[in-house]
């Protein structure tokens, strides 16, 4: 079965530093990979997604990630991040051919202003 | 439209209650799942539809049972609940059976059991 670690289980960090949250994987075939976003109160976002193509892939939010198919890790970064940053992380994995979701267990993140 | 709607937004209930989730999606998506969500914890698969079949039960307990009357719409019938079944209750659809399977969630149901 496919597994998706995310170590850094709760990062505080001052506005305007840089921020990467990492996330690995374990499955050898072609994957599918991307980082939702759960504001406080709010409902889960897609930040970002990879599917095939340039492994650095760019979001929203100013949010990009680089798919690292050697390490299996699909780590999540922004040069500098705001007050709003503020929110769990979630990594999660699909194969491409399956339905199923795998997701890591988030990363709880708190700027402070 | 791009959303996945889902009612009630808070749900409280009895444990002799039966009460039923709903969700609604019109972007043509053929896969639904339901997810429970504790706090602070990643999503938990509970169940997948694929054009309009169950196709994963990930070994929920009976007193959830879930329904696809059609291809928009998925119900989460609950009844006889616990406490511990209090959560947040997302659901999600996908474009099934293609290797770009994006998930969109809704905002889910908070669902207390007292």
């Amino acid at each position: 079965a496919q597994s998706v670690s995310q170590h850094n289980h709760h990062v505080i960090l001052s506005e305007a530093a840089s921020l990467e949250l990492g996330c690995n994987y374990s499955y050898g075939g072609t994957v599918n990979l991307f980082w939702y976003v759960q504001y406080p109160g709010q409902h889960l976002q897609l930040l970002l997604k990879y599917f095939s193509g340039d492994p650095l892939v760019k979001g929203i939010k100013g949010f990009e990630a680089e798919f690292i198919k050697s390490k299996f890790s699909f780590n999540l970064r922004k040069p500098s991040v705001q007050w709003s940053d503020t929110a769990e992380y979630f990594c999660a994995v699909n194969s491409n051919t399956g339905n199923q979701f795998y997701f890591g267990t988030g990363t709880s993140l708190t700027v402070i202003p | 439209d791009t959303e996945v709607t889902q009612t009630p937004k808070h749900l409280v209930m009895g444990m002799t209650n039966k009460k039923s989730l709903k969700c609604e999606q019109h972007m043509g998506h053929r896969a639904m799942y339901w997810y429970k969500q504790k706090a602070k914890k990643p999503p938990e698969l509970m169940f997948v539809y694929s054009y309009e079949k169950l196709s994963i039960n990930e070994s929920v307990p009976s007193r959830f049972s879930p329904e696809c009357p059609n291809s928009s719409l998925l119900n989460l019938h609950l009844h006889a609940l616990q406490p511990e079944d209090s959560a947040l209750y997302l659901c999600a659809s996908s474009q099934a059976g293609t290797a770009l399977d994006e998930q969109f969630f809704g905002p889910g149901t908070r669902l207390t059991v007292l």
